[in-house]
């Protein structure tokens, strides 16, 4: 069974860059099928879609946040990491780590519990 | 980006009853629609995908249909534990969007 955990500061100053790392357990990031991504919750609002990457090294990203970010894998540790530069405190939200599968349609199954980070100087 | 209309933005139930859920896309989608829900504190979990397909797990009382734009999650006898908010996502074109969230109370 596929398990998601964030881990990451969880203030940042504004202007600096957010860094999360998901580390996966129960299955491989390098295997195809699936992708890998992340999703955030601004506090009493809904989800937004950040963006997800491929094993193959293939990224999406939402073009409302594609100029400050970079998803990237380490297959290594099979961890895959958020890095969104330049913040403010419009992201300061939850963050959740996903896997998305795909058969046709895609959904994202299972998400990880979520990390508060607050951009706050 | 797709917009999905998710209503209503709240309501409240009793215990047993029979629920439903609606959302609305902004252009056809096939039955590119999953269905979330969210208990306080919690992350959001996986209920139905591919729009009527129940994910392992997920008890019998929740059931999805629709295709196109229009798109609906029911919940029959409503139980103690599904007090949570629901959200509709579509993955038909990238971004991927959600609904605003629906939220179950009693």
């Amino acid at each position: 069974q596929v398990q998601l955990q964030e881990s990451g500061p969880g203030l940042v100053k504004p202007s600096q860059t957010l860094s999360l790392t998901c580390t996966v357990t129960g299955g491989l990031i390098s295997r195809g099928g699936s992708y890998w991504g992340w999703v955030r919750q601004h506090p009493g609002k809904g989800l937004e879609w950040i963006g997800y990457i491929y094993y193959s090294g293939e990224t999406f990203y939402n073009p409302s946040l594609k100029s400050r970010l970079t998803i990237s894998p380490d297959m290594s540790k099979n961890q895959f990491s958020l890095n969104l530069k330049s913040v403010t405190a419009a992201d300061t939200a939850v963050y959740y780590c996903t896997r998305v599968e795909t058969g046709g349609e895609s959904w994202i199954d299972p998400w990880s519990p979520g990390t508060l980070v607050t951009v706050s100087s | 980006d797709i917009q999905m209309t998710q209503s209503p933005s709240s309501l409240s139930a009793s215990v047993g009853d029979r629920v439903t859920v609606t959302c609305r896309a902004s252009q056809s989608i096939s039955t590119y629609v999953n269905w979330y829900w969210q208990k306080p504190g919690r992350a959001p979990a996986l209920l139905i995908y591919a729009a009527s397909r129940l994910q392992s797990g997920v008890p019998s009382r929740f059931s999805g249909r629709g295709s196109g734009t229009d798109f609906s999650l029911t919940i029959n006898n409503l139980q103690p534990e599904d007090f949570a908010t629901y959200y509709c996502q579509q993955t038909y074109s990238t971004p991927p969007t959600f609904g605003g969230g629906t939220r179950v109370e009693i």
